[in-house]
């Protein structure tokens, strides 16, 4: 299942700068998206989300953008925190699913 | 904060044994997820559950899995005989409404690991 792409396994940045992730998609059916964030040992945490009908949605340091015509989204972290430091998962669903497609993940290390 | 929680977090079996895996969703959610993870590879869908049936499964789910809600707390994950590749996290998740519009909560996971 390859409807869901984060092209970049690994991202390095700085503290205090923006961190920002990339995940692509195939399937135009698609209409709700989210992002998840994984500690080692740990399950995956809601982070934030978007529906097709949106373009943008904004939570606290979270900023989630959204281009369907180029099917991509994107996570912005600002500014990055150490406790960023993790997995962050892209996930997709369509209207009538019954589940989340996910992504391979971005390993995210922020460096102090 | 309600959250889902999974038993046990670490199981070790033989291959070819029976296992069970546990989780309790949050109370008032009417949707249940099974998902694995094995090691390095990405998250995968296995199972969904509402109004007591199954709802969507992938191939991996096949008749060696099975899953109940035998009460109305418990949401079970069983493997009838386990196989070397079986070993990975096992995530169970649930959520309040359909997930075209709302968000899975997943809990900590179980690691299984058949030898």
């Amino acid at each position: 299942d390859q409807q869901v792409k984060q092209n970049s396994p690994s991202l390095s940045v700085q503290e205090g700068r923006i961190s920002i992730l990339n995940c692509d998609y195939t399937n135009s059916m698609f209409d709700y998206f989210l992002w998840y964030k994984k500690y080692p040992a740990e399950g995956p945490t809601f982070l934030i989300s978007i529906s097709s009908i949106k373009d943008k949605n904004e939570d606290g340091r979270f900023t989630v953008f959204l281009n369907k015509s180029a099917k991509h989204l994107s996570l912005h972290i600002v500014p990055s925190q150490p406790g960023d430091s993790a997995v962050y998962f892209c996930a997709a669903s369509r209207p009538n699913d019954y589940k989340l497609s996910f992504g391979a993940g971005t390993t995210v290390t922020v460096r102090a | 904060e309600p959250e889902v929680t999974q038993t046990p977090s670490h199981q070790v079996t033989q291959m070819g044994q029976e296992v069970i895996l546990r989780c309790v969703p949050i109370s008032n959610h009417l949707y249940f997820y099974w998902y694995r993870q094995i090691l390095g590879q990405k998250v995968e869908f296995l199972v969904s559950f509402y109004n007591n049936e199954i709802s969507e499964k992938s191939e991996i789910f096949d008749d060696q899995f099975s899953v109940e809600r035998p009460d109305g707390s418990n949401f079970t994950l069983k493997i009838r005989s386990t196989k070397l590749e079986d070993s990975a996290m096992y995530f169970c998740a649930s959520s309040e409404g359909s997930l075209a519009y709302t968000e899975a909560f997943f809990g900590q996971g179980t690691r299984l690991t058949v030898v």
